[in-house]
């Protein structure tokens, strides 16, 4: 079964604090590995989709990285607008007729002025 | 077009009552999906359809949950005799085909049972 594991679960940043959030997964076969933001009370907000270890995706102050193993979202200067949750999901060859998608619990981040 | 709209967005209702929920997708998107999320958590997986065939219903806890999509677009959540624990938020995404791409979602229904 395909698994999601978000690291931290909570970080809080000042303003202009680089960091990462780290998403290790397993999964039979990566199809594509999904970076979401959530802000409260609303869905689900598409960032980004990795497709195979090496590749890198860049917008605005955020930057996804893929390996074999987890990816990372980079975070340069943060400001308080990017506070918000932030999701990982795969989806694998064996996933539920190759399109289910797992997701991990999130990390919530806060950036303070 | 729009987005993904769910209804409604807030439901509360006495246990044991039956509730149905809306999600109408993006228009002309293949692949519909259903979750539930309890606070603090990612998103749970409960089914998903690509146009009007249901493909996947592992994630159903158990027979009081169901979920259709007669037409291939609009579909419906119902929860049956509602327990408690069926209290979260219900999510619902639309994505264009069945590939691996992304999923757009809705706002969302917060249930609430008493």
């Amino acid at each position: 079964e395909d698994q999601v594991t978000q690291s931290p679960e909570a970080l809080r940043l000042q303003e202009g604090e680089s960091s990462s959030l780290n998403c290790s997964y397993t999964v039979s076969g990566l199809r594509g590995l999904f970076w979401y933001r959530q802000d409260p009370g609303k869905g689900p907000e598409f960032l980004f989709t990795l497709y195979s270890a090496g590749e890198e995706k860049e917008k605005e102050r955020l930057k996804a990285t893929l390996t074999k193993k987890e990816s990372f979202l980079h975070i340069t200067a943060p400001k308080p607008e990017d506070s918000a949750t932030y999701l990982c999901a795969v989806q694998g060859m064996n996933s539920g007729g190759y399109q289910k998608v797992t997701f991990g619990i999130g990390t919530k981040l806060q950036v303070i002025p | 077009g729009a987005g993904v709209s769910q209804s409604p967005r807030y439901k509360v209702t006495k246990r044991g009552q039956d509730v149905a929920l809306r999600c109408d997708p993006i228009s002309g998107h293949v692949s519909l999906y259903w979750y539930r999320q309890a606070l603090g958590q990612g998103p749970e997986f409960l089914t998903y359809f690509n146009y009007e065939a249901q493909q996947d219903k592992s994630g159903l806890p158990n027979d009081r949950f169901s979920a259709e999509r007669p037409e291939g677009s609009i579909s419906t959540l119902t929860i049956q005799r509602t327990q408690q624990e069926d209290s979260a938020v219900y999510l619902c995404a639309s994505r264009r085909s069945g590939g691996a791409y992304e999923q757009y979602f809705g706002p969302g229904t917060r249930l609430t049972v008493t």
